[in-house]
């Protein structure tokens, strides 16, 4: 598997409070993707990453935010959690969409509730 | 932007079987197309991909098809075992890196 590590894996939390969650990769790869799963649609793109301090919104960007200061680096932020947002979020790398390097490699998620 | 729809939600077939999952999307732009396969309580894994300027790929008991014209691609599995039981997701992209998948479905095989 692909030196791609999400932290925490598991988290509990409240209604209105922050929450970050960490992408961290050995790959030195360029993109980095946060992919939210919800039984009945499927996997879609919260934002993505095309470099340092390069990202763009995806899909159902609405409540999140994204850094990434150093390649290896990708955290999502929730600023005010909402239970809307209870879900299992993935991480995901590639090296060069586009041109042959599209293959995802994806974390090991993190199961995430609000309550 | 990108949208992709995936039929069925839910399939179940008889192991030996053939079974079939179909994708459309509306970004006429959009150049590739992989399948992932997600067993239960796992990531999601890469089991084959197709570019638009290929009409079809085969990988041992798995192929692909893509019709540009219709904007639909279909994943089909011949000779269906047990450890095919897993959701499959078909995803679509162009080469401005936004990955988007579809909805998934969940492949049952009975015994």
């Amino acid at each position: 598997d692909a030196g791609i590590t999400q932290s925490p894996r598991h988290k509990v939390t409240e209604t209105g409070t922050p929450v970050t969650l960490r992408c961290h990769q050995t790959e030195n790869h360029r993109y980095m993707y946060w992919y939210r799963q919800d039984p009945g649609h499927g996997l879609r793109l919260i934002h993505y990453s095309y470099g340092v301090k390069d990202t763009d919104k995806g899909e159902v960007s609405d409540g999140y935010s994204v850094s990434r200061s150093k390649t290896e680096d990708f955290l999502l932020t929730l600023e005010s959690a909402t239970s809307s947002q209870t879900s299992v979020y993935f991480c995901a790398i590639s090296e060069t969409p586009g041109t042959g390097g599209d293959k995802l490699f994806f974390g090991s998620g993190t199961q995430l509730s609000v309550l | 932007g990108e949208n992709v729809e995936q039929h069925p939600s839910t399939l179940s077939v008889q192991e030996g079987d053939s079974a079939v999952i179909k994708c459309t999307y509306s970004d006429s732009a959009s150049n590739y197309f992989p399948w992932y396969k997600q067993e239960l309580g796992k990531r999601p894994q890469l089991i084959i991909d197709i570019r638009s300027n290929v009409g079809e790929k085969k990988d041992q008991r798995i192929a692909v098809t893509l019709n540009k014209t219709a904007k639909h691609f279909s994943l089909h599995i011949t000779e269906t075992q047990p450890e095919d039981s897993a959701v499959y997701f078909c995803a679509a992209s162009n080469s401005a890196s936004k990955i988007i998948f579809g909805s998934g479905t969940r492949l049952s095989i009975r015994p």
